[in-house]
């Protein structure tokens, strides 16, 4: 089946890296995603890999593929108190639908 | 470009009511899925339309409808509203719906059933 799961709470300290984990059952899936939802907002796409990759790095962010244990992380270099918001990782179901993990709360105190 | 819009941002409705939310895709995309975004469910699936075609449905009954028009925008309908359909709705756009492809959110509206 279909399912994609994440730890609901993170807090760092402004300036730490923050690490958020995401585990995944489809091994079919070819795109892992990110997204960022801030309060009251929609869901902005922050970065995606692809699965014959096991890394991809964009400016502060660092995506982790361990495909073989389906384990999905993304780090966030230097966090800071704009970076606070929901993150959630989401595979691409069958038919191209997403697949969203419950997301993960980071709080990021100054 | 322009991003996904969505009208209205916000509803306030009555249960038993029917309600039309409408999405924007970006320009020169063709594919737009909605889906719904609750504390308890989290985000889940509703439905996907492609060339004026349904071609994905998610697992919800049959109050929740779609539609698509020549010019991709579309339209979900939630028909008999209940307490528990107050949720985010987010529509998603991508160029033609492929698994390669990336979605693309829009605000969301947020409807309120009283």
């Amino acid at each position: 089946g279909e399912d994609v799961e994440q730890s609901l709470f993170l807090s760092v300290r402004e300036g730490d890296s923050s690490v958020i984990n995401c585990t995944y059952t489809d091994s079919s899936s070819t795109y892992l995603y990110w997204y960022k939802q801030e309060p009251g907002a929609g869901l902005q796409l922050l970065t995606y890999i692809f699965s014959n990759m096991d890394m991809k790095q964009d400016q502060r962010l660092t995506v982790l593929l361990n495909k073989k244990d389906k384990h999905l992380s993304l780090r966030i270099a230097d966090t800071q108190t704009g970076d606070s918001a929901i993150y959630f990782c989401a595979e691409k179901g069958q038919g191209g639908k997403l697949i969203f993990g419950q997301g993960t709360e980071l709080s990021v105190k100054p | 470009k322009a991003g996904v819009t969505q009208t209205p941002r916000y509803l306030i409705k009555t249960r038993g009511q029917q309600v039309t939310l409408s999405c924007s895709p970006i320009s020169g995309h063709r594919s737009v899925s909605w889906y719904q975004q609750t504390p308890g469910q989290g985000l889940q699936f509703l439905f996907e339309y492609f060339s004026e075609t349904q071609r994905n449905k998610g697992n919800f009954p049959g109050r929740f409808s779609g539609r698509q028009f020549s010019n991709s925008r579309s339209e979900m309908n939630v028909s008999t509203l209940e307490l528990g359909d107050s949720a985010l709705y987010l529509c998603a756009s991508s160029l033609s719906g492929g698994t390669q492809e990336t979605q693309y959110f829009g605000p969301g509206t947020r409807l309120l059933v009283l």
